[in-house]
């Protein structure tokens, strides 16, 4: 079965250093992959989507995600911190086994310290 | 504007009081989706329809109900809610047609507690 794991529930990051949100999928085929953002007492936004074209992905604000199939990963990175990146990330993993379902990590809260 | 409208935003109601959460997009999208967020566990689907009446389980729809009458509204009826229905939820639209790599937009939420 699919799934998808974010190996940290939380990450604390100084403003102005890099940011770095694991997370791995397990999937059959070839997986559709999604970060998506929700900052507080929001909703949802898109971030970046990988499907089966490059493998680095450059998404809004700065952030970008590399597909790595034989690590299974997709981590999310940015070069540098800013106040207003405080939200939590989900990392989504969709393919033929969910039926193109969409299943979503569990989240990642980051946290910008002054 | 391009939306995702939910009402209402928040509701606190009682165990086995009837509620319906209305959902409503404005881009005419083919696909939309009810998911519930609760902490730990990230979203879980509960219900999608890919298009007028056709409406399909996800990963959690006990308890639930939906409907699709028409394109742009997908209501989530809870008949009997419990506690354990307790959560934030959130409707999703998306075009449709090659929907797993579509992108989903998400209304704002629904915070329900049900004593």
């Amino acid at each position: 079965a699919q799934s998808v794991t974010q190996l940290d529930s939380h990450v604390s990051v100084s403003e102005g250093t890099p940011v770095l949100l694991r997370c791995n999928y397990s999937s059959s085929y070839s997986p559709s992959l999604f970060w998506y953002v929700q900052h507080p007492n929001k909703g949802l936004q898109l971030l970046l989507k990988y499907t089966s074209a490059a493998t680095l992905v450059k998404g809004i604000n700065g952030f970008e995600a590399e597909f790595k199939k034989s690590e299974t990963s997709f981590h999310l990175t940015k070069p540098s911190a800013h106040m207003s990146d405080a939200a939590e990330y989900f990392c989504v993993v969709s393919d033929r086994n969910s039926n193109y379902q969409l299943i979503w990590g569990a989240g990642t809260k980051l946290i910008i310290k002054p | 504007e391009a939306q995702v409208t939910q009402n209402p935003r928040y509701l606190i109601t009682v165990t086995g009081k009837k509620l319906t959460v209305t959902c409503s997009q404005n881009m005419n999208h083919e696909y939309m989706s009810w998911y519930r967020q609760d902490p730990g566990l990230g979203l879980r689907q509960i219900y999608y329809s890919m298009n007028v009446e056709v409406t399909d389980k996800g990963d959690v729809p006990e308890g639930y109900k939906v409907s699709r009458k028409e394109k742009r509204n997908f209501p989530l009826i809870l008949e009997s809610p419990s506690p354990n229905q307790t959560s934030l939820y959130f409707c999703a639209s998306s075009r449709g047609g090659s929907w797993s790599t579509d992108t989903q937009y998400f209304g704002p939420g629904t915070r329900l507690t049900v004593l």
